[in-house]
């Protein structure tokens, strides 16, 4: 199957700084989405990004469909930003979604 | 209030027992998924549905069984064949395969 790689696994920012996670995938994909599991597990969806860029509020993504990447960028991180970001794809002729092990990021004041 | 719920929140089972979650969405949609995640990993899928009455197995389905006889409805049932069971389940829905996919809260299930 599709790998799903994510960098770093792990991330420590202080309050107030930016920073960047990236989703290397090694196969062509229908979809890519990005989602962040809060402390208590809920999964939100943050974008739904096959290709191009999108922003909302303090977050943007953007995805490189021919080189098989995608980055997600928060600027101003706040504490409520801590926990796991996931990038999950959907392989070309395939009807689900595979995640990556994900970018655990904690923000502290 | 639209959304994704899932019962119970937490699970304790023993042994050779099989058990049932339940993921109930007024969404309207007609895609369904259920997934399973260990401690410190992603998702892996377990089952998925597009449609009412039809389900395909995802990668790790051995030990589970699922139904979709409503299109409200996916539940899952642990079956005393699943070999190592504790781990937080979540179900997931869109308004069809591919699309966007909204997440409940979860079950953590644990086995005695």
């Amino acid at each position: 199957g599709i790998q799903v790689e994510q960098s770093p696994p792990d991330l420590i920012l202080q309050e107030g700084a930016n920073s960047t996670l990236r989703c290397n995938f090694s196969d062509s994909v229908n979809n890519l989405q990005w989602f962040h599991q809060n402390p208590w597990g809920q999964l939100i969806n943050l974008f739904y990004i096959p290709s191009g860029t999108k922003q909302n509020g303090r977050l943007s993504a953007t995805t490189v469909a021919t080189e098989r990447y995608s980055l997600l960028y928060i600027s101003s991180s706040q504490t409520t930003d801590s926990g796991v970001y996931f990038c999950a794809v959907e392989q070309t002729g395939a009807n689900n979604l595979f995640f990556g092990t994900g970018t655990r990021l904690t923000v502290i004041p | 209030d639209g959304g994704i719920t899932q019962s119970p929140k937490y699970l304790f089972r023993k042994e050779g027992q099989n058990v049932t979650l339940s993921c109930e969405q007024n969404l309207n949609h007609d895609a369904m998924y259920w997934y399973r995640q260990d401690p410190g990993q992603g998702l892996r899928l377990i089952y998925y549905s597009q449609i009412v009455n039809d389900f395909q197995k995802g990668d790790i389905a051995e030990g589970y069984s699922v139904s979709r006889e409503k299109k409200e409805s996916f539940p899952l049932t642990v079956t005393s064949a699943q070999k190592n069971p504790t781990a937080f389940y979540l179900c997931a829905s869109g308004r069809s395969p591919g699309d966007t996919q909204y997440f409940g809260p979860g079950t953590r299930l644990t086995v005695l």
